[in-house]
């Protein structure tokens, strides 16, 4: 079936370095994306989005990068704080929202 | 409006018994989901509403699972004859109109099945 996935479960960044998170989705009709942040015991916590018509955004210390012909997605974190480490889901939707496994960030100081 | 509320935020149950969830979203959202997460997984969607129809429900919910949004504000998830597997964390979100908007999630509610 169409999913979203992502190239690596787990990522260790020193403090004050760029992150760089990656997510392979495979419904083309997906026109919509959306990065979310969740830490432990909390909901999904919105970051970014980017609209098919796109291919970056920036937002404060993120953007995301959407490369429609590959079908890939990435969020890339300036300056990575200990704030930062948490899970990070990309989600895709033509009609209703899909994540993948996310990738755990862990910042180290 | 303090965002979306789940209520109760921790549900420990018996096998076998019925429990019901709530989801009250934002004030004026049209569409409400329900997800459910497991341990290193990702949000598992289950469920969708547009106002108070029920737009799509995952082949992943037997019909032990039920949902409603009766006047198409608060929601209601019922999982009837718990089963240990239903252990999870039961999410819902909100979104102001179709699926081309950011939604915002809840804190969860937290089911353990003993």
């Amino acid at each position: 079936g169409e999913s979203v996935g992502l190239h690596l479960p787990t990522l260790s960044v020193q403090e004050g370095d760029n992150s760089i998170i990656n997510c392979a989705y495979s419904n083309s009709a997906s026109d919509y994306f959306i990065w979310y942040k969740q830490e432990s015991g909390k909901g999904p916590q919105f970051i970014i989005d980017i609209r098919s018509n796109m291919d970056k955004r920036q937002g404060q210390r993120v953007t995301v990068l959407l490369n429609k012909t590959v079908k890939h997605l990435s969020l890339q974190i300036a300056a990575t704080q200990p704030g930062d480490s948490a899970v990070y889901f990309c989600a895709e939707t033509p009609d209703k929202l899909i994540f993948g496994a996310g990738t755990r960030l862990a910042v180290h100081p | 409006d303090t965002g979306v509320s789940q209520d109760p935020r921790h549900k420990i149950t018996k096998r076998g018994q019925n429990v019901t969830f709530r989801c009250d979203p934002i004030s004026e959202h049209n569409r409400l989901y329900w997800y459910r997460q497991t341990l290193g997984q990702g949000p598992e969607f289950l469920t969708y509403f547009q106002n108070e129809a029920q737009l799509e429900k995952s082949r992943l919910l037997s019909d032990r699972f039920s949902a409603e949004r009766p006047k198409g504000s608060f929601s209601t998830l019922e999982i009837q004859r718990t089963e240990q597997g239903d252990s999870a964390m039961y999410l819902c979100a909100s979104s102001p109109r179709t699926g081309d908007t950011e939604a915002f999630f809840g804190q969860g509610t937290r089911l353990t099945v003993v």
